[in-house]
């Protein structure tokens, strides 16, 4: 069974500082997604990840997967109250004809003004 | 962007009744739906994969007595909770699988709020 562990559960800062969610794995995935939900609304996806190393940044956010694509991380820099919202890693494995994802617990961040 | 649209948002229903939700795809067409559960602060939980034209594969633990899913066309899925009771409440989502394109792209429905007393 694959397991996707992402951690922290649960982060909370003060804005302008900088934080890093991680997301790992014992099983290699062909692609790894990161996900933003708001309560009471459907997850965002913010990107995909399909190359070992990989390096995608959107705006303020970076994300990276892991050499060996076992792993992911999401870094934010200077955050902002905006990015309060539960952050979800999410794997994909080629052996799945359904491509179901396998998610993580996902990451409560709170930002505060 | 493709569009994944959930109907209704919100429903509360009295123990015993039948809830129907509609999962489309608004612009795009769709290979494969699924059907996510999620309890308050966690993350989704897989409870079925439909193909179109196909029955559900349901996942380990979820009745699909219970939850019957139809997939009637490739911009259609819909989920009825049968004979819903109070611990069936819960916000379920969607998200569609867009034919032809990346294979691990799914795009998620707004979700529906689901309260049975």
């Amino acid at each position: 069974t694959q397991l996707l562990e992402q951690s922290p559960q649960f982060l909370s800062i003060q804005e302008g500082e900088n934080l890093t969610v991680y997301c790992n794995s014992s099983s290699v995935f062909s692609s790894l997604q990161w996900y933003r939900q708001e309560p009471g609304e459907g997850p965002v996806l913010l990107v995909t990840v399909v190359t070992g190393g990989e390096v995608k940044k959107l705006k303020r956010l970076t994300f990276q997967f892991g050499d060996a694509r076992k792993d992911s991380s999401l870094h934010i820099t200077a955050a902002q109250p905006g990015d309060t919202g539960l952050y979800l890693c999410a794997g994909s494995s080629a052996g799945d004809s359904n491509y179901q994802l396998i998610w993580g617990a996902g990451t409560k961040l709170i930002i505060k003004p | 962007g493709a569009v994944v649209s959930q109907h209704p948002s919100r429903v509360i229903c009295k123990s015993g009744t039948s809830v129907k939700i509609e999962c489309r795809s608004l612009d795009f067409q769709a290979t494969t739906m699924f059907w996510y559960r999620q309890f308050p602060k966690q993350s989704l939980m897989l409870m079925a994969t439909s193909n179109e034209g196909s029955k559900a594969t349901y996942e380990q633990g979820v009745e699909k007595d219970k939850f019957l899913i139809n997939h009637a066309s490739l911009t259609l899925s819909t989920l009825t909770v049968t004979s819903a009771h109070p611990e069936d409440s819960s916000f379920y989502i969607c998200s569609a699988r867009p034919f032809g394109t990346a294979q691990e792209t799914q795009y998620f429905g707004p979700g529906t709020r689901l309260l049975v007393l």
